[in-house]
């Protein structure tokens, strides 16, 4: 089973817009990651928040952790034509080995 | 600095065939992790290799297997190939047991006839 699982699966806005998707996971964490995926292409690390941060920005970027609910959001905001892709969340465990888990994303178009 | 590189881009092969896929990490990197992309169900875990040995393995069957070389590049073997196998096969590599990020590579485009 999945361990982080993204929310909504599909999300189209215009662009100028900002666009807003979740993550939710199952067991403790050291660090939840976000990513990006073009059409069938390799994924693109975005940002990283460690447990014990509650907000982090990068650029147009600002993602939030609460873990006491166990989930993460992604804010991207006024979005691009570009920015078009599928979005990922990953979660390591807490057990002491480093596996990447993901979701099954959220796929985000964006309308010029 | 050169990133995670797969070959081949992509593969077809028949129902009952081998198929042998590659992946280079980046430089330095010792931990290399597999991934199974299928249509619509997210990327699964199938193995994670680290200075050269098997840490952990996802749920699949072991006509999925692999190794990592002493110069820490990967191989994942799909053995009695099945329909099902047709995906999206990626792989990352990370800095080892340590590492937080992982890098992808491109993916090798597999397809089963």
């Amino acid at each position: 089973s999945q361990q982080g699982e993204e929310d909504p699966q599909a999300l189209s806005i215009q662009e100028g817009e900002n666009a807003t998707m979740n993550c939710s996971y199952k067991t403790s964490i050291n660090n939840l990651q976000w990513y990006r995926q073009n059409s069938g292409r390799g994924l693109v690390h975005l940002i990283l928040i460690r447990s014990n941060e509650r907000e982090k920005h990068s650029g147009r970027l600002r993602v939030t952790l609460d873990t006491s609910k166990k989930s993460s959001s992604l804010l991207i905001t006024a979005s691009r034509a570009a920015d078009t892709a599928s979005y990922f969340c990953a979660t390591d465990t807490s057990g002491g080995s480093y596996i990447p888990t993901f979701g099954r994303g959220t796929s985000l178009i964006v309308h010029p | 600095e050169a990133g995670v590189t797969q070959s081949p881009t992509h593969l077809i092969k028949t129902r009952g065939q081998q198929a042998t896929l590659r992946c280079s990490p980046i430089s330095g990197h010792t931990s290399v992790y597999w991934y199974q992309q299928a249509l619509g169900l997210g990327l699964q875990f199938l193995l994670w290799y680290d200075e050269g040995e098997e840490r952990n393995r996802g749920n699949f069957p072991p006509r999925f297997s692999g190794r990592q070389f002493p110069n820490y590049s990967s191989e994942l073997n799909v053995n009695a190939l099945e329909l099902e196998d047709s995906a999206l096969y990626l792989c990352a590599s990370s800095p080892g047991l340590a590492g937080e990020i992982a890098f992808f590579g491109p993916g090798t485009r597999l397809t089963v006839l």
